[in-house]
């Protein structure tokens, strides 16, 4: 158990459908970061927040935004879905956002089907 | 730009064969090195890590030397096993400019028995 926690396990919606992907990083970890993963792609880095702040984007669409609350739990939205939005959507936390003590503890991940 | 190129795989084995996994980096400075390990219907985890040159990390039984003069982190393993099928990612994570991490593309083994 990594103590990253990720909610939903399984999500299952419709094309052109909205929804959001809960995460809680690990206590102490101030920083949060959402991957894609799917089976042709790999791991796809999209988004890093720090202590509430967006530190780094990657290949995140516009139809994707994501935000790190006070408490530190982050939450990924994906609107106007598309049958090649569905993957395994992975959040990891880490002290650090880079260097020595940044390695990165990654939840379970949260299986997305768009139908 | 950071980069973090990998051997592509699949890598297929038998058991107790000798691994090596090749990872290679471009970075700014000196980035601390990682692999992480995913097995099946799992995240990603943390296998081991260098933070400097000549530093070697090392966990059940997988080592990896930071080798500056070659930019490298080749991960190995003297003896295979078939729990040891999974995922592996070479990543680095820079201390200097945009702090980021980069992960390489992944490496799928097959350990046969």
């Amino acid at each position: 158990d990594s103590g990253v926690t990720q909610t939903p396990k399984h999500l299952i919606t419709a094309t052109g459908q909205r929804v959001t992907l809960r995460c809680s990083p690990r206590s102490g970890d101030l920083s949060v970061y959402w991957y894609q993963q799917s089976l042709d792609q790999g791991l796809q880095f999209l988004i890093q927040y720090y202590n509430g702040e967006e530190r780094a984007k990657g290949n995140i669409l516009e139809r994707f935004s994501a935000q790190q609350f006070p408490d530190l739990h982050s939450e990924l939205n994906l609107s106007s879905l598309e049958l090649g939005d569905s993957a395994l959507y992975f959040c990891a936390s880490s002290v650090a956002v880079g260097g020595a003590i940044s390695e990165q503890y990654f939840g379970p991940g949260t299986r997305l089907t768009v139908t | 730009g950071d980069s973090v190129t990998q051997m592509e795989g699949p890598v297929t084995l038998s058991e107790e064969a000798f691994l090596t996994i090749n990872c290679t980096y471009t970075a700014t400075g000196y980035p601390s090195l990682f692999w992480y390990v995913q097995y099946p219907g799992e995240g990603l985890q943390l296998l081991l890590k260098a933070t400097k040159a000549d530093d070697k990390g090392s966990n059940k039984g997988f080592e990896a030397t930071y080798r500056k003069e070659t930019t490298s982190f080749h991960l190995e393993k003297g003896s295979v096993q078939v729990s040891d099928s999974a995922v592996y990612f070479c990543a680095s994570s820079g201390n200097t400019g945009g702090f980021k991490t980069i992960f390489g593309a992944g490496t799928r083994l097959f350990v046969k028995a």
